[in-house]
C-alpha cells in the first residue's frame, strides 16, 4: 500500500528565504505526483503536476522535482512571501484512473 | 479550467439525522469521482471511488452502509452520511477525474458538523 510522507511537518521562515519541502513515497511505481496548497478551512489549489516520465516542473517561484527511483520529490519555493503561508500537500497517483494518495502536509509560516 | 462544485459548503445537523453532499463537475464529464475526508490538522483520506452507473468502491475501514454514494450521471455524485454522529464531523472533499488527462479536479469541500 502506497504511503506518502512529508518532512518537515511544520516550517517557519522569515520573508525572502528560499526553502525546500520534502515528500517521499514507498512505492516508486507511480503514474504522477502532484503538489497542492491548502489554506486553513479551504479546499485544495493545485500547484504543480509531474508525470512519471518527467524530472521537474516549474511555475513562477515554485519548482518541483521528481526522483521516481528513490521515491522522492521536493518542492522548492524561491523568495518566500507571507502570502505563501499555507499547508502544502504532496500526493501520488499509482495508476491512471486511480485516486491520489496524500501525505500529511507541511504547514509553512512566512513572517514579514 | 475544469471546475468542480460541492453543495452545501457547510452543514450543521443533529446526531441521528442524514446529510447529503453533492459533487458536480461543471464543465466536463467525469466517469470517476473520489470522496475524501479530512479531520482537523490531518491529511485527506480517501473514502471511496465512485463510478458512474455502478457501485462505489470503498476503502478499508469505511462503512458503505453509513456513507452512501450515488453516481447517477456523468456530472453528479452524491455522498449521504446516514445517522450522523459527532465523530462524523469532518471536512469532506470530492474530486472528479477528467478522463482525457487523468487529472483530478477538487471541489471546495463541505464542512460537516454533527451536534
Amino acid at each position: 500500500k502506497q504511503e506518502v510522507t512529508q518532512i518537515p511537518a511544520a516550517l517557519s521562515v522569515p520573508e525572502g528565504e528560499n526553502l525546500v519541502l520534502n515528500c517521499s513515497f514507498t512505492d516508486s511505481a507511480i503514474y504522477n505526483l502532484q503538489w497542492f496548497r491548502q489554506d486553513p478551512g479551504k479546499g485544495l489549489t493545485s500547484l504543480l503536476l509531474i508525470q512519471s516520465s518527467q524530472r521537474e516542473q516549474t511555475s513562477g517561484r515554485l519548482n518541483a522535482s521528481l526522483d521516481k527511483s528513490s521515491g522522492r520529490s521536493t518542492l522548492y519555493i524561491a523568495a518566500s512571501q507571507p502570502g505563501d503561508s499555507a499547508t502544502y500537500l504532496c500526493a501520488v497517483k499509482g495508476q491512471a484512473g486511480t485516486a491520489l494518495i496524500f501525505g500529511k502536509g507541511t504547514t509553512l509560516s512566512v513572517s514579514s | 479550467g475544469a471546475v468542480v462544485s460541492q453543495h452545501p459548503s457547510r452543514v450543521i445537523c443533529k446526531s441521528g439525522t442524514s446529510v447529503k453532499i453533492e459533487c458536480r463537475s461543471l464543465d466536463f464529464q467525469a466517469t470517476t469521482m473520489f470522496w475524501y475526508r479530512q479531520f482537523p490538522k490531518q491529511s485527506l483520506m480517501l473514502m471511496a471511488t465512485s463510478n458512474e452507473g455502478s457501485k462505489a468502491t470503498y476503502e478499508q475501514g469505511v462503512e458503505k452502509d453509513k456513507f452512501l454514494i450515488n453516481h447517477a450521471s456523468l456530472t453528479l455524485s452524491t455522498l449521504t452520511v446516514t445517522s450522523a454522529h459527532p465523530e462524523d464531523s469532518s471536512f469532506y472533499i470530492c474530486s472528479a477525474l477528467a478522463g482525457a488527462s487523468d487529472t483530478q479536479y477538487f471541489g471546495p469541500g463541505t464542512r460537516l458538523t454533527v451536534l
